[in-house]
């Protein structure tokens, strides 16, 4: 199957820093990727649609002026946390659509954040 | 998008079969019933999906009743690799990969 590469990894950081982490779609081009983010022992929650091309959609409660999302081009996708604080520690993880199914969704491996 | 019904967790003997249920009374005709699994600590993977006919892959089988308001994933010779959350979505066919996750069945798998 399609492969979505996710990085860094794993990533500390210093509260009121800024973090970047990348989605790239490896195989195939993906006009449209989705953000989750998952806090332990709960389920994923989706937090944004990104784009190719265009500003990404939100889901209710998240801000977008602390989770910027950019899409420039049809393989990569890249999520920076703003001015982290402790509370945005988490485990954030990616994913793109096979381009003819685009309800079969290829995750990336998640980055764990952690903001000191 | 219908909402699904898992039971929280399941235990399943290495080499048997392990069959996951998912209740989806609500469902609506362009709905469809896709399965995700996440092994701990990684992204999601995807299994299978079905519209009313039952599906099998190299993965996983899936059955879905004849009135479409539940099915079950079968994984035919659990192995300890497949103890994972596992997911089970009612989606519409053109929601373009705006996936909504419930809280899953936790599957154990014991040697």
């Amino acid at each position: 199957g399609a492969v979505v590469s996710q990085h860094p990894s794993w990533v500390i950081c210093k509260s009121g820093t800024s973090v970047k982490i990348e989605c790239r779609s490896l195989d195939f081009q993906a006009t449209t990727m989705f953000w989750y983010r998952q806090f332990p022992k709960q389920s994923l929650m989706l937090m944004a649609t990104s784009n190719e091309g265009s500003k990404a959609t939100y889901e209710q409660g998240v801000e977008k002026d602390k989770f910027l999302i950019n899409h420039a081009s049809l393989t990569l996708s890249t999520l920076t946390v703003t001015s982290a604080h402790p509370e945005d520690s988490s485990f954030y993880i990616c994913s793109a659509g096979e381009p003819l199914a685009k309800n079969i969704q290829y995750f990336g491996a998640g980055t764990r954040l952690s903001v000191l | 998008d219908a909402k699904t019904t898992q039971p929280t967790s399941m235990d399943c003997a290495e080499g048997r079969a392990a069959n996951l249920p998912c209740n989806h009374s609500t469902i609506s005709g362009n709905e469809y019933v896709y399965w995700y699994r996440q092994i701990h600590s990684q992204g999601p993977q995807y299994i299978i999906h079905g519209l009313k006919n039952n599906e099998t892959n190299e993965m996983a089988s899936l059955i879905i009743t004849e009135d479409r308001k539940s099915s079950t994933l079968i994984l035919p010779h659990a192995t300890l690799r497949d103890t994972a959350v596992y997911y089970c979505i009612v989606i519409r066919g053109t929601s373009y990969g705006k996936l909504t996750f419930g809280q899953g069945t936790i599957l154990t798998v014991h040697p």
